[in-house]
């Protein structure tokens, strides 16, 4: 059972660079979502998606964008990276009728 | 869920005593109250959680206890063991609503 994948695991960038992280999920959950965790501590919501076809903005959405063409993909999108957004990101999912989030293992984002 | 934190930021226990954890939150419509564990270079993983019509839950080790008219719940782990040693998040919300927010973690060091 693969659960959340996410990709890539590592990725140096420069900054001004577009790029995509890549979520799947193959348990069929409704809802979706992004978190950045900074320092080892401190989950922050970036963008979340309770259906296909539908987003919303979390605590820090600035400078992210996601869609959700179908229920299994879920991508996160930096359009121009800058610095402050070296994190590591982690792609999360919960099933309807359930309060429990299931993760990826995370992308490790670096911006120089 | 809206405003939580947690307390202690960081907790360091000698192996076989106790460790609690509180966290507070400000929305009084909160009716799920769950604790992740996660572990170094991994995704959170739910370890407990429990519902507002119920004060206490226990599944051996650890038990979360629930006071909601102060607005606080807490992570109890007995006989602490290395094992234990992780950072532990917990995420009160609100059924049916999808943004999930955790609260800002609280790093366990259990001591041989």
């Amino acid at each position: 059972i693969a659960g959340i994948t996410q990709a890539p695991t590592s990725q140096i960038l420069a900054a001004g660079r577009r790029m995509t992280l890549r979520c799947t999920q193959d348990m069929r959950h409704n809802a979706m979502y992004w978190y950045r965790q900074d320092l080892g501590l401190g989950l922050r919501l970036i963008h979340y998606s309770n259906t296909a076809g539908t987003t919303g903005k979390g605590e820090v959405p600035d400078g992210y964008s996601v869609s959700r063409a179908n229920t299994d993909d879920f991508p996160l999108t930096l359009a121009s990276a800058v610095p402050s957004q070296t994190s590591v990101y982690f792609c999360a999912s919960k099933g309807q009728g359930t309060g429990e989030l299931f993760f990826g293992e995370g992308s490790r984002l670096t911006v120089l | 869920g809206e405003n939580v934190e947690q307390h202690p930021s960081t907790l360091s226990v000698q192996e076989g005593d106790s460790a609690v954890i509180k966290c507070t939150y400000s929305d009084s419509a909160s009716n799920y109250f769950p604790w992740y564990k996660q572990e170094l270079g991994k995704g959170p993983q739910l370890i407990i959680d429990i519902r507002s019509n119920v004060g206490e839950k226990k599944d051996q080790r650890i038990a979360v206890t629930l006071n909601k008219t102060a607005k606080h719940f807490s992570l109890h782990i007995t006989e602490t063991q290395p094992e234990d040693s992780a950072v532990y998040f917990c995420a009160p919300n609100t059924s049916g609503t999808y943004k999930y927010i955790f609260g800002t973690g609280t790093r366990l060091k259990v001591l041989a």
